[in-house]
């Protein structure tokens, strides 16, 4: 099955500082990688996803890469400010008939410093 | 829009007792998911419902949990009998389909003792 790989588990910044959060998965099949921001005593929130057939995908201040070959995905969140601390996950799925069964990385738990 | 609905928002039991969690998801989502995660960890699928059909459940431990979506909307899933190591937070998603993305509830945190 699919195994993803998620780091740093945990990331400070200082508040304008950009923040990277890097995953790796095993399933070459896997097509949908989405990630999730978890704010304490929340459910995970969608906000940022990317499908197989795309590179980069930009929404404001955050943004996804995606580098099939290699297996990885990256968010990258610039002008961080004290209300994205959380923590984040990525995750990926074989978004088909199968439906949308995805698989989480551990979590990086993000930290911007006012 | 009014998100995935939970409830309860938390649980505690003795070990070796039962309980429900009870999940409502956005209107005219056809798909909808378990997960459970474990604190300090990503959530884990345990069952996915395409409409009131079970498309997989392979991670769910059919030995203790169950889970059902009679009708199609709403969906409960039981623990019987409960271990220690089931305390964790337990998510419900829902999705338009099984191409589209997939949108969280709360969450119930349930403890055992």
């Amino acid at each position: 099955g699919e195994n993803v790989e998620q780091h740093p588990s945990t990331l400070s910044v200082q508040e304008g500082d950009s923040a990277v959060i890097k995953c790796t998965y095993s399933d070459s099949a896997s097509n949908y990688f989405p990630w999730y921001k978890q704010e304490l005593g929340k459910g995970p929130q969608l906000i940022i996803d990317i499908r197989s057939n795309v590179g980069e995908k930009k929404d404001q201040r955050i943004a996804v890469t995606l580098n099939k070959t290699a297996k990885h995905f990256s968010l990258h969140i610039t002008e961080t400010q004290p209300e994205d601390s959380a923590v984040y996950f990525c995750a990926a799925s074989i978004l088909g008939n199968a439906g949308n069964m995805l698989t989480f990385g551990g979590g990086t738990r993000l930290m911007v410093k006012p | 829009e009014a998100g995935v609905a939970q409830s309860p928002r938390y649980k505690i039991i003795e070990k070796r007792q039962s309980v429900a969690f009870w999940c409502n998801p956005i209107s005219g989502h056809a798909t909808l998911y378990w997960y459970q995660q474990i604190l300090g960890q990503g959530p884990k699928l345990l069952i996915q419902f395409q409409n009131n059909g079970v498309v997989d459940d392979s991670q769910l431990p059919k030995d203790r949990f169950s889970a059902e979506r009679l009708k199609g909307v709403d969906s409960t899933l039981k623990i019987q009998p409960a271990k220690l190591e089931d305390s964790a937070v337990y998510l419900c998603a829902s999705s338009l389909g099984i191409y589209t993305e997939a949108f969280f509830g709360q969450g119930t945190r349930l403890t055992v003792v």
